[in-house]
C-alpha cells in the first residue's frame, strides 16, 4: 500500500520558471492537501481539495495554482518560480478531518 | 486568525530524562492531534485527542488535552534517542482543515 506519493523528491529551478509537482493517493480520502514548511514556521496550507474537481486557497496561495481532475491526484503549479518559493512542500490526504497521511515531501530550490 | 503556540521551540535532553511540550492556543478545538517527523519525511500521526480533559498513553508517552480544549501537553518519560524528531501538534476546527503549531524539535542524546 503506497499511500501518498509525491513526485518529484528533489528540484533545482531558476527564478521564472515553471514546474508541477504532483501528489497520488491510493486510499480513496476525499480531502487532499498541499502545504509548505519552512525553518520555525510549522506547516502552511497553500490550497486544499474537498473532492474531485474541487479546489480551494488555503492561508498562502499566492503563486500557486492547483488542480485536481481524478479523486486519487492533486497537482500544484508554480507558475513563475520566485526564490521566496524555496521550501519543502508536503501532500497530505485524509477523509472529513481526521488522520491526515503525508507523503515524503518535495524539496525545492529557487535559484 | 487561529494559533497554536508550540513551546520549547527546541529541547535537548539526555537518555533517560523526562520532558513535557505543550501546544496551547486560544481558540477551541474539537480534537488535537500530535504528529512526529523525522528528517526527509512527513509528519506521522502520533494520536488524536478529542475530549476536554483526556489523556492518552503510548508506551512512554503521554497526552493531555486540557479541560477547556485550548491546549495540549505531551510527556515523555525515560527519554529515549529514538524519541528524536519534530513534535508537531494540529488543531482540528472544521471538517476539512488543520491548524498547525510550528513543531518542538527534540534531540535525546545518548
Amino acid at each position: 500500500n503506497a499511500g501518498v506519493t509525491q513526485t518529484p523528491k528533489f528540484r533545482v529551478l531558476k527564478t521564472g520558471q515553471s514546474m508541477t509537482l504532483l501528489c497520488a493517493q491510493d486510499m480513496n480520502h476525499e480531502y487532499m492537501y498541499w502545504y509548505r514548511q519552512d525553518p520555525g514556521m510549522g506547516l502552511r496550507l497553500i490550497h486544499y481539495s474537498v473532492g474531485e474537481g474541487t479546489t480551494a486557497k488555503g492561508e498562502v496561495p499566492d503563486g500557486y495554482n492547483v488542480s485536481r481532475l481524478k479523486k486519487q491526484n492533486f497537482l500544484l503549479g508554480l507558475e513563475s518560480a520566485a526564490p521566496s518559493q524555496t521550501s519543502v512542500y508536503f501532500c497530505a490526504s485524509n477523509y472529513y478531518g481526521t488522520e491526515a497521511f503525508f507523503g515524503q515531501g518535495t524539496r525545492l530550490t529557487v535559484v | 486568525t487561529q494559533l497554536l503556540e508550540q513551546s520549547p521551540q527546541f529541547l535537548s535532553i539526555q537518555e533517560g530524562e523526562n520532558l513535557t511540550v505543550y501546544c496551547n492556543s486560544s481558540s477551541v478545538f474539537s480534537s488535537l492531534q500530535w504528529y512526529r517527523q523525522e528528517p526527509g519525511e512527513g509528519p506521522v500521526l502520533l494520536v488524536t485527542v478529542v475530549t476536554g480533559g483526556e489523556v492518552k498513553k503510548l508506551k512512554r508517552l503521554t497526552f493531555q488535552f486540557g479541560d477547556a480544549r485550548k491546549d495540549s501537553s505531551l510527556h515523555i518519560t525515560a527519554a529515549q534517542p529514538g524519541d528524536t524528531g519534530l513534535y508537531l501538534c494540529a488543531g482540528g476546527y472544521s471538517n476539512y482543515q488543520l491548524i498547525w503549531g510550528a513543531g518542538t524539535k527534540l534531540i535525546i542524546k545518548p
